[in-house]
């Protein structure tokens, strides 16, 4: 059974361009949260995604954008990129929304975005 | 809001020696617990969890946790470190469905 999936695992951009980061959930979840973590800091929660729409989100600006498929997975865009967007761009799943099942998030490997 | 605090960022510890990482919360809810390790490039792997039941929980790798709710304490302790706990670790928090809420870290060294 495949966990959490991301690509690209490095990525290297300018000032200014934008960026996609894709995730394909660990199979039976249909949630996928975002999180960016920056060096030497734990994860800070983007948004996250149930039935393709975006259900919370946290303080990122607009920048951050967001979509989830029908087959639960789901990409994470920035636009008009800084040099603080340089970081572990981190997707993680979880099971149908409900009981205490579907309180644990499973991470993958990250995207590590560096932007000069 | 829910806030975590992670009171030691960085822990070294000899080879087979005990260890305990601190970490206390901050929340109005009810709350859900949760401990991660995360090794060099590499994402977060789930080191054990607290939802309900027993305060003490036990998790991989030897790990175990003990949810205190009078101190908002969730300290996680081992009693023999190896080399390979060399690592981040991460508390966090959630009240359910709710987004996690993630302290700063505690880099454990483990010396040989």
């Amino acid at each position: 059974d495949a966990g959490v999936t991301q690509s690209p695992t490095h990525l290297i951009k300018t000032r200014g361009q934008q960026v996609t980061l894709r995730c394909s959930p660990k199979s039976g979840h249909d949630t996928v949260s975002w999180y960016q973590q920056a060096l030497g800091q734990g994860p800070q929660f983007i948004f996250q995604y149930y039935e393709e729409e975006e259900r919370q989100r946290g303080n990122f600006p607009d920048r951050f954008s967001g979509h989830q498929f029908p087959n639960y997975s789901s990409e994470l865009n920035v636009n008009a990129l800084l040099l603080g967007d340089s970081a572990l761009y981190l997707c993680a799943s979880s099971l149908p929304l409900g009981g205490p099942s579907s309180y644990e998030q499973y991470f993958g490997p990250g995207t590590r975005l560096t932007v000069t | 809001a829910q806030s975590v605090t992670q009171l030691d960022s960085q822990v070294p510890v000899f080879e087979e020696a005990p260890v305990e990482l601190r970490c206390n919360y901050s929340s109005s809810v009810s709350v859900y617990l949760f401990w991660y390790v995360q090794y060099p490039n590499q994402g977060l792997q789930l080191l054990l969890k607290y939802l309900s039941g027993s305060t003490l929980v036990k998790g991989i790798n030897g790990f175990e946790a003990e949810f205190n709710k009078s101190q908002t304490s969730f300290h996680l302790r081992k009693p023999s470190v190896h080399i390979s706990d060399t690592a981040e670790y991460f508390c966090a928090v959630n009240s359910g469905n709710t987004p996690l809420v993630f302290g700063k870290g505690t880099r454990l060294s483990v010396i040989a």
